[in-house]
């Protein structure tokens, strides 16, 4: 059974840091990796899609990368802003199962 | 373009009553998804459809949850005799067969 796991739970930085957001699996046989960002009481906003074939994928100022035989993806962020302060999730489909299983997600705060 | 549309945005019932959520997706998207989100399990997947194929139903948390997909667009979840522990966020996304999913806002159900 997959199970995604994401640390830290929180992490609060003042604005303009660079930070790393850390995600893992534990079955490597995955087909795609998604990043979401979710603001509160809202529903989930896709940033970054990376298939398994893929090592990294970029969208402004974020960076996602994934390390398949690891079980890890990490999401960058540069010059971090308080418009950035949201959670994030990290979820990955299986191969024959187009479900996103998901992680408990990163708590952000950027500080101004 | 629209994206995927949820109603209603909030749902309060009574325990043993029966509620229906429903989903719109991204207009030509052939995959339909349900999750759910509560503060005790996170974000768990519940059904999925894709195109003609029968639906995944595996997520399904008991036989009170039902969800049918009409014409390969609309989606309705049906729970019936609702309970307290259904109380969560209900999200719906699309995606182009395997691909990147699109999240709606949400239906917050509420069980008194």
């Amino acid at each position: 059974k997959q199970e995604v796991t994401q640390i830290p739970a929180a992490l609060s930085v003042p604005e303009g840091e660079n930070l790393v957001l850390n995600c893992s699996f534990t079955d490597s046989a995955i087909y795609n990796l998604q990043w979401f960002r979710q603001d509160p009481g809202k529903g989930l906003t896709s940033l970054l899609l990376i298939q398994s074939s893929q090592r990294e994928q970029t969208s402004g100022r974020l960076n996602a990368s994934l390390d398949k035989s690891s079980g890890r993806s990490t999401l960058y962020i540069a010059a971090s802003q308080p418009g950035d302060s949201a959670t994030y999730l990290c979820a990955v489909t299986g191969r024959g199962a187009q479900k996103l299983v998901f992680g408990q997600g990163t708590r952000l705060t950027i500080n101004p | 373009g629209a994206g995927v549309s949820q109603s209603p945005s909030n749902k309060v019932t009574e325990k043993g009553k029966d509620v229906e959520l429903r989903c719109d997706p991204i207009s030509g998207h052939t995959a339909l998804y349900w999750y759910r989100q509560s503060l005790g399990q996170g974000l768990e997947f519940l059904i999925y459809f894709q195109g003609n194929s029968a639906p995944d139903k595996s997520g399904l948390p008991s036989d009170r949850f039902s969800a049918e997909r009409t014409g390969g667009s609309v989606s309705t979840l049906t729970i019936q005799r609702t309970q307290q522990e259904d109380s969560a966020v209900y999200l719906c996304a699309s995606s182009l067969d395997w691909g990147e999913q699109f999240f709606g806002p949400g239906t917050r159900l509420t069980v008194l």
